[in-house]
């Protein structure tokens, strides 16, 4: 069984720049969140994606957006970067038949300059 | 905007002691988990508790979820230096939606 894996794993971009951030869920996952987690800090929704549809979001801005696509991968776009955007991006899977679960990917440091 | 407050942020201690981590709210939650954040790796599920004053043990670990379902606290026996990580509550919102809160950098000496 494969986990959850993120890509890239670090990158470097300037302020105003756009970002794409890739995540392939573990198999057999349809719902796919998006969490942003600050050095120091606890991670904060960003969104869910379900069967492609978004399923709820977090407190931020549409510049933070994202996609799902019919394996259940997911992707999240950033655009117009900000130095405060700098940050670990964790994706996450979890399964209808589980107990609640989410199943984290190692995430992107995207650092913003 | 953080619902949920860990305490303490940080605690260092000798290897054989305990201790005890906080997760408080004034929220309510339909269930809290407990996960351990490794550094380079994203966070791993130790436990859901999901009825008010339920308690779940995992082996020197010990799970109590408040008889509101505002607040829960992790307590570990005999820590270890294996045990050295970020502790982190999350409460559930909705379907897989959850608040994560402040967390608790744990570390463990020798």
């Amino acid at each position: 069984e494969t986990g959850v894996t993120q890509s890239p794993t670090h990158l470097i971009k300037t302020r105003g720049q756009q970002v794409t951030l890739r995540c392939s869920s573990q198999s057999g996952h349809n719902t796919v969140s998006w969490y942003q987690q600050a050095l120091g800090q606890g991670p904060q929704f960003i969104f869910q994606y379900y069967r492609e549809e978004e399923n709820g979001r977090g407190n931020f801005p549409p510049r933070f957006s994202g996609l799902q696509f019919p394996n259940y991968s997911s992707e999240l776009n950033v655009n117009a970067l900000e130095l405060d955007d700098s940050a670990l991006y964790l994706c996450a899977s979890s399964a209808a038949q589980n107990t609640g679960e989410l199943f984290f990917g190692e995430g992107s440091r995207l650092t913003v300059l | 905007t953080q619902l949920l407050e860990q305490s303490p942020q940080f605690l260092s201690i000798q290897e054989g002691e305990n201790l005890t981590v906080y997760c408080n709210s004034s929220s309510v939650f339909s269930s809290l988990q407990w996960y351990r954040q490794e550094p380079g790796e994203g966070p791993v599920l130790l436990v859901t508790v999901v009825t008010g004053g339920e308690v779940k043990k995992l082996k020197r670990l010990t799970f109590q979820f408040g008889d509101a379902r505002k607040d829960s606290s992790l307590h570990i026996t005999a820590a270890q230096p294996g045990d050295t990580g970020l502790y982190l509550c999350a409460g559930e919102k909705g379907t897989y939606k959850y608040i994560f809160g402040t967390g608790t950098r744990l570390k463990v000496l020798a």
